[in-house]
């Protein structure tokens, strides 16, 4: 069965700092790929996806992940945080015939 | 720009009592889905449901669990006789197809006591 694995469990940042969150996935077929995000005390939003295409997707708010086959990975980016994202991020996959797999969330904490 | 709403925002329940969780996904959508997310866990995913029927389900939705799309807008969770460890967040969601984005909803925290 598919898993996904999120690298880190809480993350801190100062702002401006650079955010790179990892996540990977086991089942090796077609899949897509998504990051959602879910600030406190709202639910979870679409922050990008993957489908097909160029790897390197870009999202809303600044945030890109790139998709690396060979290795299972989406890893989410973000060139500069602000205050404002601090919020739990969640990567999910979705193959063929399957439902969403989450992961297990990255809390991010930006500090002022 | 349409969205997913669930109501109550909170429900407390007594242990035992039955539940019936509601969302109205977004009007063109064709498949739905139920997900929970216990404190300090991930989301887990429950059943979905397409033209009617239970297309999947996991291994958390038992007997205890039912869907229903009673009239054509609403789509409905009961939790038949609710334990303590049903206390989550349960999330709706819903997509215009079976491999497209989801759009969740702002969720139901349901309390066990």
């Amino acid at each position: 069965a598919q898993s996904v694995s999120q690298h880190n469990h809480h993350v801190i940042l100062s702002e401006a700092a650079s955010l790179e969150l990892g996540c990977n996935y086991s089942y090796g077929g077609t899949v897509n790929l998504f990051w959602y995000v879910q600030y406190p005390g709202q639910h979870l939003q679409l922050l990008l996806k993957y489908f097909s295409g160029d790897p390197l997707v870009k999202g809303i708010k600044g945030f890109e992940a790139e998709f690396i086959k060979s290795k299972f990975s989406f890893n989410l980016r973000k060139p500069s945080v602000q205050w404002s994202d601090t919020a739990e991020y969640f990567c999910a996959v979705k193959d063929y015939g399957q439902n969403f797999v989450f992961g297990p969330g990255t809390r991010l904490s930006v500090l002022p | 720009e349409p969205e997913v709403t669930q109501t109550p925002s909170h429900q407390v329940t007594q242990m035992g009592q039955e539940v019936i969780l509601r969302c109205v996904p977004i009007s063109n959508h064709l498949y739905f889905y139920w997900y929970r997310q216990i404190l300090g866990q991930k989301v887990e995913f429950l059943v979905s449901f397409y033209n009617n029927e239970i297309s999947e389900k996991s291994e958390i939705f038992d007997d205890q669990f039912s869907v229903e799309r009673p009239d054509g807008s609403n789509f409905t969770l009961k939790i038949r006789s609710t334990k303590l460890e049903d206390s989550a967040m349960y999330f709706c969601a819903s997509s215009v197809g079976g491999l497209g984005n989801q759009y969740f909803g702002p969720g139901t925290r349901l309390l066990v006591l």
